[in-house]
C-alpha cells in the first residue's frame, strides 16, 4: 500500500513564483526523501531528511519535516521552466522498522510552471 | 561511469510469454531494487537485494522472480506475462552501510516500459 500521499496532485503556478508540495505518512521512518521525475525519465534525488532534522536547505529547495505529524513539506522557490516534473516523496523505514528494505513512495504532484 | 543501465528500454509481450529485465550499476553499491510504476501512482517495490546473494520480496512481488547474478547486476524475471504486468520498471541501487539505518539516496535507472497484451 502507498506510504505517502502528496498534496496537492496537480499545481500549476507563473515562472518566478515559489511552489508547495506537501506529503503525508503513515509508519515511523528513518528519513524521508524527495525526487523529481521528468515526463517519461527516471527519477532523481532532490533532498533528504532525517527523521531527527526539522528543516534542510539545497540550493532553491527547503524540505520540512514534522514526525509528530507524519508530514513534510517541499518549497521551491523562484521557479523555473525547467522545474516543470513530477515529485514524489518517499519515506525509508529501513528493515529495522520490520518492513522492506526500499522506499515507499506516494503518488506525486505534478508541478507545471508556465512560463 | 554510466550510473544505473536497464535493458530493453521498451518491449511489447503477448500474455503467457517470458521475459528479464535487465538492471547493472557501475558505482559498486551493495544493494539493489526492483520498482513499477503504474499510471497514476508511486513506485513500488517489487523484489530487492540488499547484498550480493541475498534476495527479498517487497510490497508486490507476485509474479516476479529475481536474481542476483553479481554484486553489478540485477535481473527480474516474468515467468508468464499477465496484462496486469503492463507497467514501467525502474532499477535502483544504493550504498547500503552494514549496522545502521539507511541514510542515503537511491539511483534509479531509465526504466523499461513493458507493455503486455
Amino acid at each position: 500500500s502507498q506510504q505517502g500521499e502528496e498534496d496537492p496532485q496537480a499545481l500549476s503556478i507563473q515562472e518566478g513564483e515559489n511552489a508547495t508540495m506537501n506529503c503525508s505518512y503513515k509508519t515511523s521512518i528513518n528519513n524521508l526523501q524527495w525526487y523529481r521525475q521528468n515526463s517519461g525519465r527516471g527519477l532523481v534525488h532532490l533532498i533528504l531528511i532525517r527523521s531527527n532534522e526539522r528543516e534542510k536547505h539545497s540550493g532553491r529547495l527547503r524540505v520540512t519535516l514534522d514526525t509528530s505529524k507524519k508530514s513534510s513539506s517541499l518549497l521551491i522557490t523562484a521557479s523555473r521552466a525547467a522545474d516543470t516534473a513530477s515529485y514524489f516523496c518517499a519515506t525509508d523505514a529501513g528493515v529495522s522498522g520490520g518492513g522492506a528494505d526500499g522506499l515507499t513512495f506516494g503518488k506525486g504532484t505534478h508541478l507545471i510552471i508556465q512560463p | 561511469n554510466a550510473g544505473v543501465t536497464q535493458t530493453p528500454k521498451f518491449q511489447v509481450l503477448k500474455t503467457g510469454q517470458s521475459m528479464t529485465l535487465q538492471c547493472a550499476q557501475d558505482m559498486n553499491h551493495n544493494s539493489m531494487y526492483w520498482y513499477r510504476q503504474d499510471p497514476g501512482m508511486g513506485l513500488r517495490l517489487i523484489y530487492y537485494s540488499a547484498s550480493e546473494g541475498t534476495t527479498d520480496k517487497g510490497e508486490v512481488p507476485n509474479g516476479y522472480n529475481v536474481s542476483r547474478l553479481n554484486k553489478r547486476e540485477f535481473s527480474l524475471r516474468l515467468e508468464s506475462a499477465a496484462p496486469s504486468q503492463t507497467s514501467v520498471y525502474f532499477c535502483a541501487s544504493r550504498v547500503r552501510l552494514a549496522g545502521g539505518p539507511p541514510y542515503n539516496e537511491q539511483f534509479f535507472g531509465p526504466g523499461t516500459r513493458l507493455t503486455v497484451l
